[in-house]
Order: C-alpha cells, then structure tokens, then sequence
C-alpha cells in the first residue's frame, strides 16, 4: 500500500519551460490536493478535487492546470513556468465518509531558474 | 495577500513540559477545525480533529480546544518529547465547498531535552 505517490521529487526549469507534475493514490479516495509551500511557510491550496471529474480552485491558482484523469491520478501542469513557482509540491487525498483525514505525498521540489 | 519573508513563530519548550500551540481561522462555516504535524523534508500528517460543534477533543496526550466565539483553536501536547519536534499547522475543511482544505500558519515546535 503506497498512500501517495508523486513524480517527480526533484525538478529544475528554465523560466518559460512547462512540466506537468504527477499524482496518484492508492486508497480509493475521492478527494484530491495540490498545494505548494515555500520556505519557511504554511501549504497554500492550489486546486482541488472533489471527486473524478470535478477541479476547483483554490487559493492560488494563477499560472496551474490540474487534470483529474481518474479517480487515482491528479495531475498538475505548469504551462509557462515563472521563478515565483519555486516551490515544493505537495499532493494529497482524503475520503470524505472515512473522515477528515487528508494523506499526503514526500512532496516534488520545484526550482526554476 | 502573500506574505513574503515571513517565518514561522516558533515556541521552544523542555522535555516533558506541556506546550500550547495556538491557531487563529478566518471561516466561520467551516466544518472541521484540524491538526497537522509536519517533521522536516516530509508531508504533513494528520493529528487530531474537532467537529465545528464541539468545543474540546481528546486524543493520546493532545487535546484540542476550540473558541468559535473569538475564532481560536488551540493545541496541547502533554509531557512533550523530542520526537514532537516539527511544524504544526492548524486546518480547515469545508464541505459545502466539496471539502476544500485550508491551512493556517504554522507554529515550529522545538523541544529541548
């Protein structure tokens, strides 16, 4: 049992260049998590999903895409990445009847430069 | 807004003490008021939670107090240990909101023994 998983851990970017960073969750969770956390600072929510199909979006979306392609895997895409993006990355899930338990990934440490 | 360059407070306290560590939130619908712990390089992990009805919780040696009056929330470790060292970030979930999850700033926590 995996929890969840993120790909990759470590990445650097040129400014402009695009990535699409993975997660996927072993669970059966309907509930997906992107936020980011900078240095020294509190996780910000990115976007969320609900449950397969559905994406909101949270406290900073500007300059993130996330597709929800099934209920294992939320992806979130950089188009045009901006050194403001440095960040790390991190994913989680929760199953709403279970609980308000969310679990979370090791995290993807973004720079770009 | 961002707050950029801001650290997290911290509190230090002795081995076997008690610590309190304290959490202000801004959404009075939410419906869970939570507590995540975050040890260095990994991703947060869930403590204890408290329905938005109830004004105390206990679990093994945390207790979690909850003032909607003035919008606090509180959490109390008993007799701390070392291995409470990390980052404790209080949360909150809505679930009219498709359960969207939203962390408040964090409190570092070093325990000297």
């Amino acid at each position: 049992n995996a929890g969840v998983t993120q790909t990759p851990k470590f990445q650097v970017l040129k400014t402009g260049q695009s990535m699409t960073l993975q997660c996927a969750q072993d669970m059966n969770h309907n509930s997906m998590y992107w936020y980011r956390q900078d240095p020294g600072m509190g996780l910000r929510l990115i976007y969320y999903s609900a449950s397969e199909g559905t994406t909101d979006k949270g406290e900073v979306p500007n300059g993130y895409n996330v597709s929800r392609l099934n209920k294992r895997e939320f992806s979130l895409r950089l188009e045009s990445a901006a050194p403001s993006q440095t960040s790390v990355y991190f994913c989680a899930s929760s199953e709403v009847r279970a609980g308000t338990e969310a679990f979370f990934g090791q995290g993807t440490r973004l720079t770009v430069v | 807004g961002e707050s950029v360059g801001l650290h997290l407070p911290t509190l230090s306290v002795q081995e076997g003490d008690n610590s309190i560590i304290n959490c202000a939130y801004s959404n009075s619908a939410s419906d869970y008021f939570i507590w995540y712990k975050q040890e260095s390089g990994k991703g947060p992990q869930f403590i204890i939670d408290i329905r938005s009805n109830m004004d105390k919780r206990q679990g093994q040696r945390v207790t979690v107090l909850l003032n909607k009056t003035v919008k606090h929330l509180s959490l109390q470790i008993a007799a701390t240990q070392p291995g409470d060292s990390a980052v404790y970030f209080c949360a909150e979930i809505s679930y009219n909101q498709g359960g969207k999850l939203i962390f408040g700033q964090g409190t570092e926590l070093s325990v000297k023994p």
